[in-house]
């Protein structure tokens, strides 16, 4: 069993539409919490991280945490077919300077 | 502002030649650095990463390796090139002793032929 684990997708949505993406996670003790988007042939870019339970708004993304059910989401509302590409989860325990990363959800939003 | 620069963007190199890719970080002191290996379907997986000048941690047995001469500069090599080295690598800070975020450069893309 990977540590996380998110849907590949692709996750194809009309433009507005609210989109949720997940990860799960295994070892509980991860703490800090991060999200990524990924436009095709680029790095990784940092959208939002937090370190707690709970959520965390940023314009029209909203990050949440339940560390209960090992479980994280992103939320992006009246989505855009700019936000078309990879969302990458990423987690750390917090004892070494590395972190965990879910194999991505491909995002498509349609005109 | 903290700029991450990688080069080349691409290279296409045969099977048995040498192999260094450069990343520099500007705009901060003391970082983390990381090199990473996104290969398709796979995810992003760590190979090196270095807290300081001349500390490198492998990760991945395999046949690179880094170095990091300075401070904000951080070599990844290989002496010979094998196909299963094709791939997108992304060089990666964070603050020493900061937050756990990682700011990624925009990465290379290695054709192994």
């Amino acid at each position: 069993q990977k540590e996380v684990e998110q849907d590949p997708g692709p996750l194809s949505v009309p433009e507005g539409a609210i989109v949720s993406l997940n990860c799960t996670y295994s070892n509980s003790a991860f703490q800090y919490f991060m999200w990524y988007r990924q436009y095709s042939r680029k790095g990784p870019e940092l959208l939002m991280y937090t370190y707690s339970s709970g959520n965390k708004e940023d314009g029209r993304f909203t990050a949440q945490v339940d560390k209960s059910s090992k479980y994280i989401s992103l939320f992006i509302r009246d989505s855009q077919p700019s936000d078309s590409a990879t969302y990458l989860c990423a987690m750390s325990d917090g004892t070494a300077s590395k972190l965990t990363f879910g194999t991505g959800t491909r995002l498509q939003v349609t005109l | 502002s903290q700029t991450i620069h990688q080069w080349p963007a691409t290279l296409v190199q045969p099977v048995g030649s040498p192999l260094s890719l450069e990343c520099t970080v500007e705009g901060t002191s003391n970082p983390n650095l990381y090199w990473y290996r996104q290969a398709a379907g796979r995810g992003l997986q760590l190979l090196f990463y270095s807290v300081g000048i001349g500390q490198i941690s492998s990760e991945v047995p395999q046949n690179l390796s880094a170095s990091r001469p300075q401070d904000r500069q951080f070599i990844l090599s290989s002496k010979k090139l094998l196909l299963s080295d094709s791939g997108f690598y992304l060089c990666a800070w964070s603050v020493r002793g900061g937050g756990y975020e990682q700011y990624f450069g925009p990465g290379t893309r290695l054709t192994v032929t």
